[in-house]
């Protein structure tokens, strides 16, 4: 089945510090998520984007599918960004959506 | 404010009880999948549905597990016998498609001891 790899799978910042989480796919892909699971567990949406580059505020993304990779850019970290970061994907020839393993990420005051 | 709904958020429950987990999918919202979040196996796949139908069910242990789609506003999934191995948080999520930017709900914890 499809491979999504994550990295870094941990990562520690001081508050303000920019920060790229990589999510590598083994095939080709027709829909990729991400999403922040809060301290809370909640899973939020941050961004659908099976290709092209998109920005919400601090965070940006960016899809290159060709190249079967995506990455999520966080700029000026606040605290509030700690949290597990997922990359999520669905195969052409499928439906399901399989994540990756996360990359934590912790933002120190 | 639309969103997934999930009950109930908590539930501690003695291995051997029949536990039920509901969820209202976003209105419109026609594929509902439910997936389990374990520390060791993070997040796995149980069920899927389109249209009320049941597409996908291989993820579930077929044995105590069953997952309905009674009508398009409620998906419900059932443990019967529970066991401690259970122990997971089991989210519901919806998309407007096949296709389309699921959603999650805040999810069901479930301790079975």
């Amino acid at each position: 089945g499809i491979q999504v790899e994550q990295s870094p799978p941990d990562l520690i910042l001081q508050e303000g510090a920019n920060s790229t989480l990589r999510c590598n796919f083994s095939d080709s892909v027709n829909n990729l998520q991400w999403f922040h699971q809060n301290p809370w567990g909640q899973l939020i949406n941050l961004f659908y984007i099976p290709s092209g580059t998109k920005q919400n505020g601090r965070l940006s993304a960016t899809t290159v599918a060709t190249e079967r990779y995506s990455l999520l850019y966080i700029s000026s970290s606040q605290t509030t960004d700690s949290g597990v970061y997922f990359c999520a994907v669905r195969m052409d020839s499928s439906y399901k959506l399989i994540f990756g393993s996360g990359t934590r990420l912790l933002v120190r005051p | 404010d639309a969103r997934v709904t999930q009950t109930p958020r908590h539930k501690v429950t003695e291995m051997g009880q029949e536990v039920t987990m509901r969820c209202q999918p976003i209105l419109g919202h026609n594929t509902v999948f439910w997936y389990r979040q374990t520390m060791m196996q993070g997040l796995e796949l149980l069920a899927y549905f389109r249209n009320r139908a049941p597409l996908d069910d291989s993820g579930m242990p077929k044995d105590r597990f069953s997952a309905e789609m009674p009508d398009a506003t409620l998906a419900t999934l059932k443990i019967q016998p529970s066991e401690p191995r259970d122990s997971a948080v089991y989210f519901c999520s919806s998309a407007g498609g096949w296709n389309g930017e699921l959603f999650f709900g805040e999810g069901s914890r479930l301790t079975v001891l």
